[in-house]
Formats: structure tokens, C-alpha cells, sequence
């Protein structure tokens, strides 16, 4: 149990809809890291928060965004969905910016 | 434009063999190369080489970075069925974390 939690586990929703997806951070750990694993990409880096901040961004689609909330949580939300962007979504922390990270069992999104 | 490659993209050996696994990045600012070993779910941490700390062991499994060539290997002796997994490399350039498509291992009894 790496101690970081995401929910839920598994959704299906339809395209144009609007999900939201949630993280707890390991009990500690400032840092925040949100990802996206396809079978055909492998794991893309989305977006990193630290301490309330967005610290570095990656391939993230204006349709998405993300905080990072005052007690360390986290949402991703994902927006006008379309059949692309099935997929498992990772959250991720880390004590601190960078270094070693501790993965949730991922949130498995199917766009029917 | 920064990537992250790894070789072989899958593998199958039997118990007792020993792996190498490959990785070659192309990044700017390069600050960090991490190893992760992923089964059915969540990817687990193995080793952080930086440029301070280049080579790590811990039990059978071993890494080294190579500055000069861009690249770190990731070695695993007398293999067990135990660790078949997708091993994932990861560089952090500092503000960007980039992660290779991994290498899937398959150890067979």
C-alpha cells in the first residue's frame, strides 16, 4: 500500500460529459502529480502541484485541469470528454518537488 | 524534444537468468533518472540516480547511469517468477517528468 488513495476506481461516463477525479496524497507529501497511462503512449506526465501550488505542467489538454486543495488533496477535472481520453489516470506524491514518487492504484475512465 | 527510450520492449527469461534493461534519454537539464517496477496496478519505486549518485544496488537488482552515453541500465540477477512486471523508466529534467514505455519482463519457472 503505497498510502496514496484515488476515487474512484473505476468510471464510465459518455462523450461531452464532465468527470472529476480525486486524490489523498501519502500522509507528509507536499507534492501532487497527476498522469495519464494508454496502452499505445505509456505514462504521460499531466500536471504536479506542491503545497497548493501548480508547479510544472506537462501534455495536459485544456479541457483538463487540476488543484491541489488547503489540506494537500487533489481533483483533476476532465471535461468535454471524447473516446480518446479512456484511459488510467495515476495520481502520485512526493515529499517533496521532484525525487522519488509514490503511485495510488489509478483511476481506470472509460468514454462509452 | 526530450524523450525517453527503453529496450528491450518485452523480454521472457527463466528463473535463474539474469536481465540488463535499457534506457537512453535525450532531455535539457537533466536533474534525476528513476526506475519503477509496474504489475497489475501502481507503479512502485526502485532507484533515483542523479549525477551524484550514480550506481544503486539493493539485493539482486542493480543500476548504473552512464552520463556520457545518456543512459542507465537496470540489472536483475537469478530472476524469480516474482518479478514479472512492466519496468518503467523515468527523467526528471527539473520541471518535467518524462517516462519510457517500459520493458515488460516475463520470468518463467
Amino acid at each position: 500500500d503505497s498510502g496514496v488513495t484515488q476515487t474512484p476506481k473505476h468510471l464510465i461516463t459518455a462523450t461531452g460529459q464532465r468527470v472529476t477525479l480525486r486524490c489523498s496524497p501519502r500522509s507528509g507529501d507536499l507534492s501532487v502529480y497527476w498522469y495519464q497511462q494508454s496502452l499505445d503512449q505509456g505514462l504521460q506526465f499531466l500536471i504536479q502541484y506542491y503545497n497548493g501550488e501548480e508547479r510544472a505542467k506537462g501534455n495536459i489538454l485544456e479541457r483538463f485541469s487540476a488543484q491541489q486543495f488547503p489540506d494537500l488533496h487533489s481533483e483533476l477535472n476532465l471535461s468535454s470528454l471524447e473516446l480518446g481520453d479512456s484511459a488510467l489516470y495515476f495520481c502520485a506524491s512526493s515529499a517533496q518537488s521532484g525525487g522519488p514518487q509514490h503511485f495510488g492504484d489509478g483511476t481506470r475512465l472509460s468514454i462509452l | 524534444e526530450d524523450k525517453v527510450v527503453q529496450s528491450p520492449l518485452s523480454l521472457v527469461v527463466h528463473e535463474g537468468d539474469t536481465v540488463t534493461l535499457n534506457c537512453s534519454y535525450e532531455v535539457t537539464n537533466f536533474r534525476s533518472l528513476l526506475w519503477y517496477k509496474q504489475e497489475k496496478k501502481a507503479p512502485t519505486f526502485l532507484f533515483m540516480l542523479t549525477s551524484s549518485g550514480i550506481e544503486k544496488k539493493s539485493g539482486r537488482l542493480s543500476s548504473i547511469l552512464d552520463k556520457k552515453e545518456l543512459s542507465s541500465i537496470l540489472n536483475i540477477t537469478a530472476t524469480q517468477t516474482g518479478d514479472s512486471a512492466i519496468y518503467l523508466c523515468a527523467v526528471e529534467p527539473g520541471n518535467q517528468f518524462y517516462f519510457g514505455t517500459g520493458t515488460s519482463l516475463t520470468v518463467i519457472p
